[in-house]
């Protein structure tokens, strides 16, 4: 089966570093691009950026640019996202999913998604 | 960048309704555009891609259409599972993958 499972909730405090991860399994991690997305408590789906594990090529939403730290090891099929220093505006879901390229050059889907972790930041 | 709107921003009908939903690009996006469902507590599902492509184990009663700047999902007979919030996205750009603010279906 293919599937991407992330890690368990979070609660930090503000000024705190965090990393997250999600491993995919059941296909070639290496050969597509994951994304990380954001939802905000009662708000729509944002987009932070994608990285392709093969070669850790990586692109970041202008939002999210300098905010996050995208990362994968292939070796393991897991990708990242981190924080250096959270802030109480950093409180969310957030989701992994993976970047299917759609058949006759269609474009990009996001096709498989993980369970997604809650972080929340509170002192 | 390329913004997606998205209308209305909720409704509400009842089962067995045609429901339709619009998203509009800023610039033309060609037939990149894929929605989601996402019900509460619950990742997004992909419903569309490509405009009008039914993914795999999707309904029937799921339907897109629409090319360059305006697309639409339709609903063709509204169930009890479909209540759930529904967003666009573009692939036009595939290093700025914008979705929609959503749309919230509710039942009647």
């Amino acid at each position: 089966e293919v599937q991407l499972v992330q890690s368990g909730a979070e609660v930090k405090k503000p000024g705190e570093s965090l990393k997250i991860s999600c491993k995919g399994s059941g296909y070639s991690f290496t050969s597509y691009w994951i994304g990380w997305v954001r939802q905000m408590p009662g708000k729509g789906l944002e987009w932070m950026g994608i990285i392709y594990p093969g070669d850790s090529d990586t692109r970041y939403s202008p939002s999210f640019q300098g905010q996050v730290t995208i990362s994968a090891d292939k070796s393991i099929s897991t990708a990242y996202l981190q924080w250096s220093s959270l802030k109480a505006s950093d409180t969310a879901m957030y989701y992994c999913a993976r970047l299917r390229e759609l058949e006759r050059r269609l474009g990009y889907a996001f096709d498989i998604w993980g369970q997604g972790t809650m972080v929340t930041v509170s002192s | 960048d390329i913004q997606m709107t998205q209308s209305p921003s909720s409704l509400s009908a009842s089962v067995g309704d045609r429901v339709t939903i619009t998203c509009r690009a800023s610039q033309s996006i060609s037939s990149y555009l894929n929605w989601y469902q996402q019900k509460p507590g619950k990742a997004p599902k992909l419903l569309i891609y490509a405009a009008s492509s039914l993914q795999s184990g999707v309904p029937s009663r799921f339907s897109g259409s629409g090319s360059g700047t305006d697309f639409t999902l339709t609903i063709s007979s509204l169930q009890p599972e479909d209540f759930a919030t529904y967003y666009c996205q573009q692939s036009y750009s595939m290093f700025y993958l914008t979705f929609g603010g959503g749309t919230k279906v509710e039942i009647k």
